[in-house]
């Protein structure tokens, strides 16, 4: 069976800061991925997914993430913060039979 | 498109009555999914269907939850009778592949 492991569940970082939230997955077949956000009284939004093209994927509000097979990370990153990027972050992995499978989630503040 | 609809978006209830959530999904998707979400136990998946078939409710909780989906276009997941544990935040998302699902904006479940 797939899982995903979020490492921090709460990251603390500075406006402008880098963010680096981390996932690591273990799946038996080659995974997709997915980032999902979840701000404040509301549902989860796709921030990004790989599903097995570029390694390298970006998603929307700067944040990109890398899938790297050999550490079996899909860790999420974004050069610079933002205040507006406070909120709850998820990863989640599925093998293809829709369904998806999340993490913890990590709580991702920003200090002015 | 108007998004994955859901109602109530708050319920109050006392233990023991009978509870019913709904969710509209987005229109052409073909798989519906319900998760609970609280604090000690995070996001949980209850159950998903494809074409309007139940495929995997293992993570129903006991007998007093149940979900149907009559059509493409609707799903209800009772609760009955309720109990105060079952307070939580239910999600409804749907997808058409097996790649992104889209989250509806929750009911949020209170059982005194």
């Amino acid at each position: 069976a797939q899982s995903v492991t979020q490492l921090g569940s709460h990251v603390s970082v500075s406006e402008g800061a880098l963010v680096l939230l981390r996932c690591n997955y273990s799946s038996s077949v080659p995974p997709y991925l997915f980032w999902y956000v979840q701000y404040p009284n509301q549902g989860l939004q796709l921030l990004l997914k790989y599903t097995s093209a570029a390694t390298l994927v970006k998603g929307i509000n700067g944040f990109e993430a890398e899938f790297k097979k050999s550490e079996t990370s899909f860790h999420l990153t974004k050069p610079s913060a933002h205040m507006s990027d406070a909120a709850e972050y998820f990863c989640a992995v599925s093998v293809r039979n829709e369904k998806l499978t999340f993490g913890t989630g990590t709580r991702l503040t920003i200090i002015p | 498109d108007a998004g994955v609809i859901q109602s109530p978006r708050h319920e109050v209830t006392e233990m023991g009555q009978e509870v019913t959530l709904r969710c509209k999904p987005i229109s052409g998707h073909n798989s519906l999914f319900w998760y609970r979400q609280t604090m000690m136990r995070g996001l949980e998946l209850l159950i998903y269907f494809n074409n309007n078939v139940p495929i995997d409710d293992s993570g129903m909780p006991e007998d007093r939850f149940s979900a149907k989906m009559p059509n493409a276009s609707f799903s209800t997941l009772k609760i009955q009778p309720s109990e105060p544990r079952d307070s939580a935040v239910y999600f409804c998302a749907s997808s058409f592949s097996i790649e992104t699902q889209y989250f509806g904006p929750g009911t949020r479940l209170l059982v005194l």
